[in-house]
């Protein structure tokens, strides 16, 4: 069975500060693991996605994400925050299939 | 291209009436699936088909049913709604390949309310 924990319901910070989301999972396969985005009353975007290639992996809008096998984790961090990050983030697991497993949900919000 | 679009945005039903959920996608994708979104759960796979006359059951399909008669259409029927309904529902939709992974596409979602 897969499953993923988001350690933090909710992160504030202050604009231009770093952002830090962390995410565990478990799986008994090889997985592959994505980041979505949603902004208020709105659908779920892809900000990035790990499928076994590079380690660190880039995503839209200044976020990146590193798999860390060891400690089964694809923590998310962008340098500096912009007060349009402003949103619910989701960690989502599958392994190789097109079943997607989602965290419960970490909200972001951005002190001015 | 129009993406995954989802009618209604909002719907109130009473405990017991049945309503269909609409989906379509223009991008000629082979899976589709249905999730529902409740605080603090993340989102959960109630229904997925990977092609036209294929279906098959997620992670919560009690209470729902679907059917895939056209690549492009995916509706969610609820049968007789119960409170335990009240939700969001996203559609989503992506090619399908095997032993592959691809980004999911999704709608804007549906909110409904079950009195």
């Amino acid at each position: 069975a897969q499953s993923v924990t988001q350690l933090d319901s909710h992160v504030s910070v202050s604009e231009g500060t770093p952002v830090l989301l962390r995410c565990n999972y478990s799986s008994s396969y090889s997985p592959s693991l994505f980041w979505y985005v949603q902004h208020p009353n709105k659908g779920l975007q892809l900000l990035l996605k790990y499928t076994s290639a590079a380690t660190l992996v880039k995503g839209i809008n200044g976020f990146e994400a590193e798999f860390k096998k060891s400690e089964t984790s694809f923590h998310l961090t962008k340098p500096s925050a912009h007060m349009s990050d402003a949103a619910e983030y989701f960690c989502v697991v599958t392994f190789n299939d097109y079943k997607l497993s989602f965290g419960a949900g970490t909200t972001v919000t951005v002190r001015a | 291209n129009a993406g995954v679009t989802q009618t209604p945005k909002f719907q109130v039903l009473k405990t017991g009436q049945s309503m269909t959920l609409q989906c379509a996608q223009d991008m000629n994708h082979e899976y589709m699936s249905w999730y529902r979104q409740d605080p603090g759960m993340g989102l959960r796979l109630i229904h997925y088909s990977v092609g036209a006359g294929i279906t098959d059951q997620g992670e919560v399909p009690n209470g729902y049913n679907v059917s895939r008669s056209t690549t492009e259409d995916f509706p969610l029927r609820l049968l007789s709604a119960a409170p335990s309904q009240t939700s969001v529902y996203f559609c989503a939709s992506s090619y399908y390949a095997r032993g592959g992974v691809n980004e999911q596409f999704f709608g804007p979602g549906t909110r409904l309310t079950v009195l």
